[in-house]
């Protein structure tokens, strides 16, 4: 049974650039979430989707766009990139089943801006 | 949002039961408690959760206060496998999964 999986495992780009980064939910995972972290912090949340509709959103500007398609997978875009946004980008899904189901991450995509 | 509020480091010897506190004052009646830990280079791994009963699983027992202002967690017997930081995290929103909030951890080191 595959769980979370994120291509690619490292990306690198430079100022202004564009970027998408992929993920596929584990088996029967409905729900997507997406986080940042940057070096030496906790995961922040940016985002979530549900139904191909983004259900949530976290502090991040409108640069920061995502997309879920039929089959539950996700992306997340991110526009005119800067040198913070250099980071771990984690992948998470789980079963709207109602109630408390968790979270399962995958293990990222680090991104750098040169 | 409730924060938590952990120990930012430990060290356990390895064989021995590592206790790993955290305090969620602000929690409210809904929220549940989560523990994830994080492996460097990997991503966050699903430990436990609980409401307010006590709970244990394969991995590890969550220990919830009857007031449910901490909790803790309990490896029975850490092995050097399980030096991480740990996340205790009180998860927000109820339907779609919720948003988890995480804080700086505790990075335990178990120690042979």
């Amino acid at each position: 049974d595959a769980g979370v999986t994120q291509s690619p495992t490292h990306l690198i780009k430079t100022r202004g650039q564009q970027v998408t980064l992929r993920c596929s939910p584990k088996s029967g995972h409905d729900t997507v979430s997406w986080y940042q972290q940057a070096l030496g912090q906790g995961p922040q949340f940016i985002f979530q989707y549900y139904e191909e509709e983004e259900r949530q959103r976290g502090n991040f500007p409108d640069r920061f766009s995502g997309h879920q398609f039929p089959n539950y997978s996700s992306e997340l875009n991110v526009n005119a990139l800067l040198l913070g946004d250099s980071a771990l980008y984690l992948c998470a899904s789980s079963m709207n089943a109602g109630g408390n189901q968790p979270q399962h991450f995958g293990d990222g995509t680090r991104l750098s801006i040169l | 949002d409730a924060k938590t509020t952990q120990p930012p480091s430990m060290d356990c010897a390895e064989g021995r039961a590592a206790n790993l506190p955290c305090n969620h004052s602000t929690i409210s009646g809904n929220e549940y408690v989560y523990w994830y830990r994080q492996i460097h280079s990997q991503g966050p791994q699903y430990i436990i959760h609980g409401l307010k009963n006590n709970e244990t699983n394969e991995m590890a027992s969550l220990i919830i206060t009857e007031d449910r202002k901490s909790s803790t967690l309990i490896l029975p017997h850490a092995t050097l496998r399980d030096t991480a930081v740990y996340y205790c995290i009180v998860r927000v929103g109820y339907n779609q999964g919720g948003k988890l909030i995480f804080g700086q951890g505790t990075e335990l080191s178990v120690k042979p």
